[in-house]
């Protein structure tokens, strides 16, 4: 399976825009880029899909790289509600298989 | 909206002991996933069933086994319980269409002691 590749944490002020980097140099040219985040306590929360192109959606955007090599989840505006740890996670064409690496803790500060 | 439901939330069993969790998928989803959140630790992907036939198989260990009813819903099956299985257990469902998605529980709180 390909991996991903993420900063342990960041940190961002609120009403500020967040970008969140991934890394997935190995991924296959049917691998779906996924983002979910997980807020202590709670199960993990779909944030938004993509293949190849850009994707937006009520909650955050992805800008898929042009070689698929990398991805950024971008939350427009961070509010308090947003801190969690967020994942990107890659599945295999074809499979139900969500394989969640180690995430990015987003901190949003006051 | 409905939600996945797991059952039970919180669970304590001693060593060697035999547990069940149970979880019920959002309506019309037929995919499940099971996930092992130990304290500190990522989700790691277990098992997987789509249609109530077994899909992807993760880092289950041999003491565990699952199923998918004709429901839906979805049961995993822990024996000869362990210290190091103590752990959030989280289900997931997802609509039948690849690549969409996953919906997750609440969790199930498992300790072992």
């Amino acid at each position: 399976d390909a991996k991903t590749t993420q900063p342990n944490s960041m940190e961002s002020n609120e009403e500020e825009p967040v970008h969140l980097p991934c890394n997935h140099s190995t991924i296959s040219g049917t691998d779906y880029i996924h983002w979910y985040r997980q807020l202590p306590s709670q199960g993990p929360e779909y944030v938004i899909h993509g293949l190849t192109s850009n994707v937006n959606n009520r909650m955050a955007s992805l800008a898929i790289a042009e070689d698929r090599k990398s991805s950024t989840l971008i939350l427009h505006r961070a509010t308090l509600r947003d801190a969690a740890v967020y994942y990107c996670i890659l599945i295999p064409s074809g499979t139900y298989k969500y394989i969640f690496g180690t995430g990015t803790r987003l901190k949003v500060l006051a | 909206a409905a939600g996945v439901i797991q059952s039970p939330r919180h669970l304590i069993k001693e060593k060697r002991e035999t547990a069940t969790l149970k979880c019920y998928p959002i309506p019309r989803h037929d995919t499940v996933y099971w996930y092992q959140q130990g304290p500190g630790q990522d989700p790691q992907f277990l098992i997987s069933f789509y249609e109530k036939m077994q899909s992807d198989k993760g880092s289950i260990p041999d003491r565990f086994s699952a199923q998918q009813f004709s429901d839906y819903h979805s049961e995993l099956n822990m024996s000869s319980l362990e210290l190091g299985d103590s752990a959030l257990y989280f289900c997931a469902s997802s609509l039948p269409r690849k690549n969409t998605e996953a919906f997750f529980g609440q969790g199930t709180r498992l300790t072992v002691v």
